[in-house]
């Protein structure tokens, strides 16, 4: 079964508004999640990590996770059309030998 | 990619050739991942290698195989290529199994 979900869009959001992007995933014991950015023919870029329950800023991004609900969330405030991309949520699952389990990834279109 | 980088970056094979891809690190970290991503896939994990020899299968191994004789150099093969390994690899690495990833900037491999 796969055990980090994603919905897979695509989400179209216009410029300026906030876009949220969420990923839910199977294990309780995780530790480590993160959030991925991939813009076509591009390799994944790391651009938040979050390791306990609450919120991580970074600039206009925000990471949101709640391990009881076994939910992260990433929020993108005065979207940008360069913020056009897919969004790959990853989990370290204790079934994974704690090695990262990728999201199949939201793509995310901003428009202008 | 800084401190990462896969070569070749684009080949195409024949059916049942083997084929070698390399990933060469300068950053002294410790653990290194092969993912294969595909349409309506995503990424899935390999090979991967948690020091100098040490390595164990990921999620679609059949039909790779890897080396590491060095710190910096991850190799994988392709022992008989199939139009099936048709794919993008990336190589990614981690300095501890809490940590995000740094992704190479892939290889496209097309084998026909």
């Amino acid at each position: 079964q796969k055990e980090v979900e994603q919905n897979s869009g695509p989400l179209s959001v216009p410029e300026g508004a906030i876009a949220s992007l969420n990923c839910t995933y199977s294990d309780r014991v995780s530790q480590s999640f993160f959030w991925y950015r991939q813009y076509s023919g591009k390799s994944p870029e790391l651009i938040m990590s979050i390791y306990s329950n609450g919120d991580k800023e970074d600039g206009r991004f925000t990471a949101q996770l709640n391990k009881a609900s076994q939910y992260v969330s990433l929020l993108i405030r005065d979207s940008q059309p360069s913020d056009s991309a897919t969004y790959l949520c990853a989990v370290n699952l204790r079934g994974s030998n704690y090695k990262l389990t990728f999201g199949k990834g939201t793509l995310l279109t901003v428009n202008p | 990619d800084a401190g990462i980088t896969q070569s070749p970056r684009h080949k195409v094979t024949e059916t049942g050739t083997p084929v070698t891809l390399r990933c060469h690190q300068t950053e002294n970290h410790r653990y290194m991942y092969w993912y294969r991503q595909d349409p309506g896939h995503g990424l899935r994990l390999i090979h991967y290698s948690y020091g100098v020899k040490d390595t164990d299968k990921g999620e679609v191994s059949d039909g790779y195989s890897v080396s590491r004789s060095k710190t910096e150099d991850f190799l994988l093969t392709l022992e008989s290529a199939t139009s099936s390994q048709t794919s993008v690899y990336f190589c990614a690495i981690s300095e501890s199994q809490v940590d995000g990833y740094t992704f190479g900037s892939g290889t496209r491999l097309t084998v026909v």
